[in-house]
Parts: structure tokens; sequence; C-alpha cells
């Protein structure tokens, strides 16, 4: 059975930094890519960052770009997301998501961590 | 801002049909796949259609996509109260190199 569980989340001040985490189970880690996605509270989802199966590649969204920084290591079954000068807007539920197919479907989805950035 | 455009809300009674709109452009939805997705209150979101109309495992057939040119619909048959949540269309975009969601519709079952 497919599982993703996010990691990492709390409650941080405006401009410092924090890193997510994202353990998976149930599939082949280094075979697919990996969504993150944010939700603000009462607010629809926001895309947030994506990386290929083997690095490769990341796209970021950009309310978040020059800020963030998604990685993974297919060794040791990880990935994170760096979360560098943080605003009071990034506050949200964090979401990581396997890449399925069709045009990066997000396919199962983890339950979230909550990230809140207030001083 | 989504590039995504849904209507905020639809509503019908048990046992009818619901259909929701996504519109968006060439980039996105006019050159790729669609999927739609379902948040019940106070859950993760939760693959419902995926390639336009394709359905995962466990996903019942009262749930059925389609596109064309540069909108997709999503329509729920048979509507059932477990079916009150929010629901999103997804899909890449290729001139913004992202993964773009809607703007999200909330269904309510009257």
């Amino acid at each position: 059975q497919v599982h993703l569980v996010e990691s990492g989340g709390g409650v941080v001040q405006p401009g410092r930094s924090l890193t997510l985490s994202c353990a998976t189970s149930g599939f082949t880690f280094r075979n697919y890519g990996i969504h993150w996605v944010r939700q603000a509270p009462g607010k629809g989802l926001e895309w947030v960052a994506i990386i290929w199966s083997d690095g490769s590649y990341k796209y970021y969204g950009d309310s978040v770009k020059g800020r963030f920084t998604i990685s993974r290591d297919n060794a040791k079954n990880t990935l994170s997301l760096q979360m560098n000068t943080l605003r009071a807007e990034d506050t949200a539920v964090y979401y990581c998501a396997r890449v399925g197919s069709g045009s990066y479907s997000a396919d199962y989805w983890g339950q979230g961590t909550l990230v809140t950035v207030s001083s | 801002q989504s590039v995504l455009t849904q209507p905020p809300s639809v509503s019908a009674a048990p046992g009818q049909k619901v259909t929701i709109s996504c519109s968006g452009s060439s980039s996105n939805i006019g050159g790729n796949y669609v999927s739609w997705y379902q948040q019940l209150p106070g859950t993760a979101p939760k693959l419902l259609i995926y390639e336009n109309n394709k359905r995962p495992s466990g996903i019942p057939d009262r749930f059925s996509g389609s596109k064309s040119g540069t909108s997709a619909t999503l329509d729920i048959t048979g509507l059932q109260t477990g079916d009150e949540a929010d629901y999103f269309c997804g899909t890449w975009d290729g001139s913004l190199s992202a993964y773009v969601f809607g703007t999200g519709t909330k269904v309510t079952v009257l």
C-alpha cells in the first residue's frame, strides 16, 4: 500500500528557515517524481514544487522560487523541502504527493504537515 | 492566483447530478491531461480522475471526467451526502513549467 508521511512542520518566525521531510513506503521511491502542494487555512490548493524521479529536474511555483529548495536522495529514500526566508503567507498545510500518470497528476497524497509562520 | 477557473459552488439534491467546469488555456488544459481531486472536510486531497477521464481503482463510476479544447468537466451522478467536498482540477502548464490547480468548487448536497 502506497503511503507518504510528511514531517517537520511547526511554528517558525518570519525570516527563519524550516525543512520538511516526506517519508514514503509501498512503492519504489527512485521511480517516481514527487510534488509538494500547500493549502493555506480556508484556501485552495497551491502547487509548490516538483522533482523528477532521478532528481534531474526541479520546478517551483512563483511564490516560492528562490526561497524553497526541493531535493531527494534515492539511495536513502529521502525527500526534503528546504524553506528559507519564510513569510506569514507561507503559513499552510504542506502535502507531499507522488507523481502519477497523465501530465504529472498527483496520485497519492500524504496527510500533510502544518507550517505556521508567526512572530 | 489560479490559472484554472472553477465555479465556487454547486449544489443539488441527493440522487441528482452536478457538473463542475474547469476553464484554462492552450498552455495548460489545451495541451495536457486534466486530473480532478476530491477533498473531504478535514482530509488530504484524493485523486478522482486522471488523464481527463480515467478513474483510479476504487473510484465509483458515478464520477466521470471529460475535456474539450481548453476546458474540462467533472460530472457526479447519483449524488450522495458523502460527496460533499471541495473539488479541484489540475494539470501541467507548459508555459509556466508548473503544475496548476483550479480555484476549487464546493459541492453541497441539499
